[in-house]
């Protein structure tokens, strides 16, 4: 079964510094990955996500993430965090077959954004 | 498009009483999940349905949650009755491939 694992439970970082959120995968063949982001109350927004091609792939608000498949990795990043940016981050997976089986999510990344 | 909407926003209820969710997918999206968000659980995938027709539910907890989908714009998650370990954030997402759109979800809070 496929499995996503987010090693960070919380990760503060100051107003202005340089983000790194870790996400590990484990399924047999290459997935489709995704980044969603959670405001409190709010529902999830698809920050990116990769299907094939281009490891390095862009997403909204400033944000960018790169498959690593010899690590089975797919770590967001983002140069300059703003507050706004605090908030739940949610790595996922979906398998590569044809169809929709769903996505399996990690546990999430909270970020702190100090002033 | 007005993407998925979600009915009610947020349900208050007392243990025992039947709970009804509503969803709408964004038209042409022939796929259908409903998730459960909790602070202990994370997101799980309760069920899902493919042309109305549900797929897997294996994510389903106890025979006191149902889900149906009568037809390709309308779906509902019943729980019945309703338990104080049911209140989470339910989210209803559609899709026609491996990216999901949500709506915005429905807090359920049962006393």
């Amino acid at each position: 079964a496929q499995s996503v694992t987010q090693p960070d439970i919380h990760i503060t970082v100051s107003e202005g510094a340089s983000l790194e959120l870790r996400c590990n995968y484990s399924y047999g063949a290459t997935p489709y990955l995704f980044w969603y982001v959670q405001s409190p109350g709010q529902g999830l927004q698809l920050l990116l996500k990769y299907f094939s091609g281009d490891t390095l792939v862009q997403g909204i608000k400033g944000f960018e993430a790169e498959f690593k498949r010899s690590q089975s990795s797919f770590n967001l990043r983002k140069p300059s965090v703003h507050w706004s940016d605090a908030a739940e981050y949610f790595c996922a997976v979906a398998y590569s077959g044809g169809g929709a089986d769903g996505l399996t999510f990690g546990k999430g990344t909270h970020l702190i954004i100090q002033p | 498009d007005a993407g998925v909407i979600q009915s009610p926003r947020h349900e208050v209820t007392e243990m025992g009483q039947e709970v009804t969710l509503r969803c709408k997918p964004i038209s042409g999206h022939d796929y259908l999940f409903w998730y459960r968000q909790t602070m202990m659980r994370g997101l799980e995938l309760l069920i899902y349905f493919n042309n109305n027709v549900p797929i897997d539910d294996s994510g389903m907890p106890e025979d006191r949650f149902s889900a149906k989908m009568p037809n390709a714009s309308f779906s509902t998650l019943k729980i019945q009755p309703s338990e104080p370990r049911d209140s989470a954030v339910y989210f209803c997402a559609s899709s026609t491939g491996p990216q999901l759109f949500f709506g915005p979800g429905t807090r359920l809070t049962v006393l």
